[in-house]
């Protein structure tokens, strides 16, 4: 999984509770990326972030939130407005420059509610 | 946006035998095209990728060929092993101007059997 740490592995929620899943990476990436994966099926961007202290909507944010105040650190908060966050969630980084689109994966994290 | 469909969904091959599975994409500046390896459980691994100015891509057992003009690209796996077993997943990206957002088929459940 080159140098990407998710965890916990598995994290499970309560009704009505917000919960944090950590994405580290040690490879000096500039840009790092949150997707959902549903059973069965593709994997879907919530948010990216290309530089420290920015970051950008997905195609699915509503419900989540990030915050990107280190290179190496992109943790994304699955809110109590997410309604239905029973889902693999997986991080990527991709290295610096303009031809260098590669993302590398992290595990994963499976969210389950309770 | 870039939307990007695979066929098959799955596919049953025998030990030996190639597998063949292939993508559209629509957004005609999409110049970047991944393929990844995704086993239970884990974290999506890239096993080769073709940018957009290579028609063909080869790296031992595993080929990538992209038709810039028809808008697909086909992943092709010969002599499969049990080892190949997986699912598959293909993508596209446009680029920096795109925020280098990957935007991934459907997936492949591959399997093969000895």
């Amino acid at each position: 999984d080159g140098g990407i740490t998710q965890s916990p592995k598995y994290l499970f929620r309560k009704e009505g509770q917000n919960v944090t899943l950590s994405c580290e990476q040690n490879l000096n990436h500039d840009a790092m990326y949150w997707y959902r994966q549903d059973p069965g099926q593709g994997l879907r961007l919530i948010y990216y972030s290309q530089i420290v202290n920015d970051f950008q909507k997905g195609d699915i944010a509503e419900g989540y939130s990030v915050s990107r105040e280190k290179k190496e650190s992109f943790p994304l908060t699955v809110t109590s407005a997410q309604k239905n966050p029973t889902a693999f969630y997986l991080c990527a980084s991709r290295r610096p420059g303009t031809s260098g689109e590669t993302q590398y994966f992290g595990p994963g994290t499976r969210l389950l509610v309770l | 946006g870039e939307n990007v469909e695979q066929h098959p969904s799955t596919l049953s091959v025998q030990e030996g035998d190639s597998a063949v599975i292939k993508c559209t994409y629509s957004d005609s500046a999409s110049n970047y095209f991944p393929w990844y390896k995704q086993e239970l459980g884990k974290g999506p691994q890239l096993i080769i990728d073709i940018r957009s100015n290579v028609g063909e891509k080869k790296d031992q057992r595993i080929a990538v060929t992209l038709n810039k003009t028809a808008k697909h690209f086909s992943l092709h796996i010969t002599e499969t092993q049990p080892e190949d077993s997986a699912v598959y997943f293909c993508a596209a990206s446009g680029g920096w101007a795109a925020g280098n957002k990957l935007t991934f088929g459907g997936g492949t459940r591959v399997l093969v059997k000895p």
